[in-house]
């Protein structure tokens, strides 16, 4: 069964440090999308990319982040300088078409020292 | 605005007992309904989901759940817990296209024996 994956599992980093975490998304799915959940609290949209470009992004999404699919399988997500509010699972998540269920990748758990 | 309450935020119920979690949404349409279960520290495992049809839909796990439209409701049961399923239940619903998830708050299950 096709499914998202991600890498890594666990990127602990240094504040003020930028972090790429990665996702490849089901071959032929068209949405892709990111979350985050902090320790203990609910998951949280991030944003979503459709058609090479960003469809709707959230509060949390600022200037820090960005998102980029540069090879057609690869899904990316950057965090320019990292804040220890940072510090969460991140999700990846993609969706074949306009009906489809949304499926979520393993997730990162992202550390910020 | 769209939103998802799960009103508790943590069940206890002992092994061999039934189980209803609770889930309400406001959304502007009917939405796509899921349920999905967490570990501590690891990613989301999708339980069930609506889509439309029949209002009882049948899960993994012995899981099921009830769409009720005049109720926005969407509520997990399970006839009879296992010491296994002690984890964080979230409610989520999406729209239709490429729109995004929205997560509730989660209920945390313990079991005990």
């Amino acid at each position: 069964e096709p499914e998202v994956t991600q890498t890594p599992s666990h990127q602990v980093t240094q504040m003020g440090q930028e972090v790429i975490l990665r996702c490849v998304p089901i071959s032929n799915h068209l949405y892709f999308y990111w979350y985050r959940q902090i320790l203990g609290q609910k998951v949280e949209f991030l944003v979503s990319f459709y058609n090479n470009e960003i469809s709707e992004k959230s509060e949390i999404f600022d200037d820090q982040f960005s998102v980029e699919r540069p090879d057609g399988s690869n899904f990316t997500l950057k965090i320019r300088s990292t804040k220890l509010e940072d510090s969460a699972m991140y999700f990846c998540a993609s969706v074949a078409w306009d009906f489809g269920e949304q499926f979520f990748g393993p997730g990162t758990r992202l550390t910020v020292l | 605005a769209q939103s998802v309450t799960q009103p508790d935020i943590h069940i206890t119920v002992s092994e061999g007992a039934s189980l209803e979690l609770r889930c309400n949404y406001s959304y502007g349409a009917t939405p796509y309904l899921f349920w999905y279960v967490q570990s501590p520290g690891q990613g989301l495992q999708l339980l069930l989901k609506y889509f439309s049809g029949d209002t009882l839909v049948q899960g993994i796990k012995g899981f099921e759940a009830e769409f009720k439209r005049s109720q926005s409701s969407f509520n997990l049961r399970k006839p009879s817990v296992h010491w296994s399923d002690a984890a964080e239940y979230f409610c989520a619903v999406r729209g239709t296209g490429g729109f995004k998830t929205i997560f509730g708050a989660g209920t945390r299950l313990f079991v005990k024996a």
